[in-house]
């Protein structure tokens, strides 16, 4: 149990566009979810809290506009890159957590977007 | 926010030889502390955790112990085999909220 799947697991656009990526809780609902972006051979670094239900809460220095989350529902959160640069290339994990109360999170597979 | 240091950024050890791997936190009301191991391309998976209200936690070979008063907390791994090679993050967090992450640890188990 507690499966949390991403997609896609890759993908190269052109600057200027925008990337969506989904995050799904497969076989438990997610009252919260979390993403993170690493760079390569870095530590994961949270950039946003993604609620179900309400507005997302960002981290200190990440651009809430650049980076549009959605937890429309208990078991989908999506990470939309808006105007991707090739500096926005990178690694982006989601989490999930079981209830308010559990403290383990349960990572996606993780989606490698390259920004050409 | 909270701030977590982890040491060393890189391990070599001998096959069957322990590994440690010490973090440190800045914040006090952190009280819960996972350890995740991600190898290359793929996703941190959890090995270990401990609750403030605990003083150290041992799976197997995996132990890990705290200090609250220190502020630190350590990863300890026995008898390591080659298939422990990945990089280990360390991670705090207040109960419930999100975590933050430690720099890594590159662990290289040589046969």
């Amino acid at each position: 149990g507690a499966v949390v799947s991403q997609h896609p697991s890759w993908v190269i656009c052109k600057s200027g566009t925008s990337v969506k990526i989904e995050c799904r809780s497969l076989d438990f609902q997610a009252t919260t979810m979390f993403w993170y972006r690493q760079f390569p051979k870095q530590s994961l670094m949270l950039m946003a809290t993604s609620n179900e239900g309400s507005k997302a809460t960002y981290e200190q220095g990440v651009e809430k506009d650049k980076f549009l989350i959605n937890h429309a529902s208990l078991t989908l959160s999506t990470l939309t890159v808006t105007s991707a640069h090739p500096e926005d290339s990178s690694f982006y994990i989601c989490s999930a957590r079981l209830a308010e109360t559990y403290n383990e999170q349960f990572f996606g597979p993780g989606t490698r977007l390259t920004v050409l | 926010g909270e701030n977590v240091e982890q040491h060393p950024s890189t391990l070599s050890v001998q096959e069957g030889d322990s590994a440690v791997i010490k973090c440190t936190y800045s914040d006090s009301a952190s009280n819960y502390f996972p350890w995740y191991k991600q190898e290359l391309g793929k996703r941190p998976q959890l090995i270990i955790d401990i609750r403030s209200n605990v003083g150290e936690k041992k799976d197997q070979r995996i132990a890990v112990t705290l200090n609250k008063t220190a502020k630190h907390f350590s990863l300890h791994i026995t008898e390591t085999q080659p298939e422990d090679s990945a990089v280990y993050f360390c991670a705090a967090s207040r109960m419930g909220n999100q975590f933050y992450f430690g720099t890594g640890t590159s662990l290289t188990v040589i046969p």
